[in-house]
């Protein structure tokens, strides 16, 4: 079945830091999403990206969506404490089928 | 609107015992879910609905049933309940698919099994 990979699973940065987490499909994707999962909460979406090459932008995030619509990041510039959390890229083949979510990257900021 | 919200939000079991995890949501969404995760192994989809009356297999059913009789409410039910079934349940829902369906999750469940 469709798989969505996630790197890296974790990642510790000094707060200042820039931060980037890599998704990547065995497939072509139709769309991809991300969330954010704050410690102790539950996913709350970012961003859906549709278009091949696409980048959005987001305060200090930076989303793109690969010219083969089979890989995606996020960037973080100058990450703070509230950057904590879990992030997850989450996509879909073409169809109705439902979203894959990759396992996750866990950002950790040390002040 | 509360949006989505689950019941209960601890439960601990002991093996063998049933139980079932109540989701509801006040947007009319079409869309609903139920996920679990685990540590290190993001969320993984057990079923999900597209409508009342329907239900879908996801990525990991086995062990658990659900039910939607009505669009806002999806249940989902452990008949006899396994400590490899401790784990955290996100139920979700989105009001499009597949072109836009944000998915919005409620607070979570975390269920451990003696």
């Amino acid at each position: 079945g469709q798989q969505v990979m996630q790197i890296p699973q974790y990642q510790h940065v000094q707060e200042g830091e820039d931060f980037t987490t890599y998704c990547n499909s065995s497939t072509t994707l139709s769309n991809i999403q991300w969330y954010k999962q704050r410690p102790g909460g539950h996913p709350v979406f970012l961003i859906q990206l549709v278009k091949s090459g696409e980048v959005k932008k987001q305060k200090r995030l930076t989303f793109q969506f690969g010219e083969a619509k089979k890989n995606s990041s996020l960037h973080i510039t100058a990450t703070q404490t509230t950057d904590v959390g879990t992030y997850f890229c989450a996509g879909r083949n073409s169809g109705n089928t439902p979203l894959v979510f990759g396992k996750g990257t866990r950002l950790s900021v040390i002040a | 609107n509360a949006g989505v919200t689950q019941t209960p939000k601890f439960r601990v079991l002991k093996t063998g015992q049933s139980m079932t995890l109540l989701c509801a949501q006040d947007m009319n969404h079409e869309y609903m879910y139920w996920y679990r995760q685990d540590p290190g192994m993001g969320l993984r989809l057990i079923h999900y609905s597209v409508g009342e009356g329907t239900t879908a297999k996801g990525e990991v059913p086995d062990g658990y049933n659900v039910s939607r009789l009505k669009k806002q409410n999806f249940l989902l039910g452990l008949e006899s309940a396994a400590p490899s079934q401790t784990s955290v349940y996100f139920c979700a829902s989105s009001y499009l698919a597949p072109s836009t369906d944000t998915q919005y999750f409620g607070p979570g469940t975390r269920l451990t099994v003696l």
